[in-house]
């Protein structure tokens, strides 16, 4: 069985200023890790997948997470963030060779204001 | 290219009716998949179809769901007879990869409302 945990429900931060989202994991097996982003009124859209190999991994609009085997981590994080940044993050695993099935967090809020 | 398409947007319907939620995922995929998020709660997987057959349903609640992807094409999701805690997003999502080693693209979600 296989768990993930967002640890913070929402954040709130200045634009411009840096953000991290945590996302811990429980698995018995090996992971594939996933953060997906819900912009309001829209589906998810996924922003990066570590899989293997480099524990650092970058995705689309400036966000990058590092995943951390020993820690069972892979936080977000991205260093200067802007308003159109507000949005619902999701952490989500699969140990299967399906990546469409997903487990996911509990999401996180971000709220980027002026 | 138009996106996973998921119809309707939002229903509100009275407990003990029946639902309908439709899914269209991207042309040429074979993998499809539904979602629910009930509120306050995490997404959650129902079932995974690869073409028209059924590969995972282990998330399915219980035995007033019935899905369908006849053809292998779109996806029909059915609650019958709905229940108050059957309320939620409903998300779709669609991979391309047979072997299903692929990013799976989401739809907007059906927001189900029962009162």
């Amino acid at each position: 069985a296989q768990s993930v945990t967002q640890l913070d429900s929402q954040v709130p931060v200045f634009e411009e200023a840096p953000v991290e989202l945590r996302c811990n994991y429980s698995s018995s097996v090996s992971v594939y890790l996933f953060w997906y982003v819900q912009y309001p009124n829209q589906g998810l859209q996924l922003l990066l997948k570590y899989l293997s190999g480099s524990t650092l991994v970058k995705g689309i609009n400036g966000f990058e997470a590092e995943f951390n085997k020993s820690q069972t981590s892979f936080h977000l994080r991205k260093p200067s963030v802007h308003i159109s940044d507000t949005a619902e993050y999701f952490c989500a695993v699969s140990d299967s060779d399906s990546w469409g099935k997903l487990q996911f967090g509990a999401g996180t809020q971000v709220v980027v204001t002026p | 290219e138009a996106g996973v398409t998921q119809f309707p947007s939002h229903s509100v319907i009275e407990k003990g009716q029946t639902v309908t939620l439709r899914c269209d995922p991207i042309s040429g995929h074979d993998n499809l998949y539904w979602y629910r998020r009930v509120m306050g709660k995490e997404i959650k997987f129902l079932l995974h179809f690869v073409k028209e057959s059924k590969q995972d349903e282990s998330g399915m609640p219980n035995n007033r769901f019935l899905a369908e992807r006849t053809g292998g094409t779109y996806s029909t999701l059915k609650v019958q007879p709905a229940e108050l805690e059957d309320s939620g997003v409903y998300f779709c999502a669609s991979s391309q990869e047979s072997r299903g080693k692929d990013e799976a693209f989401f739809g907007q979600g059906t927001r189900l409302t029962v009162v």
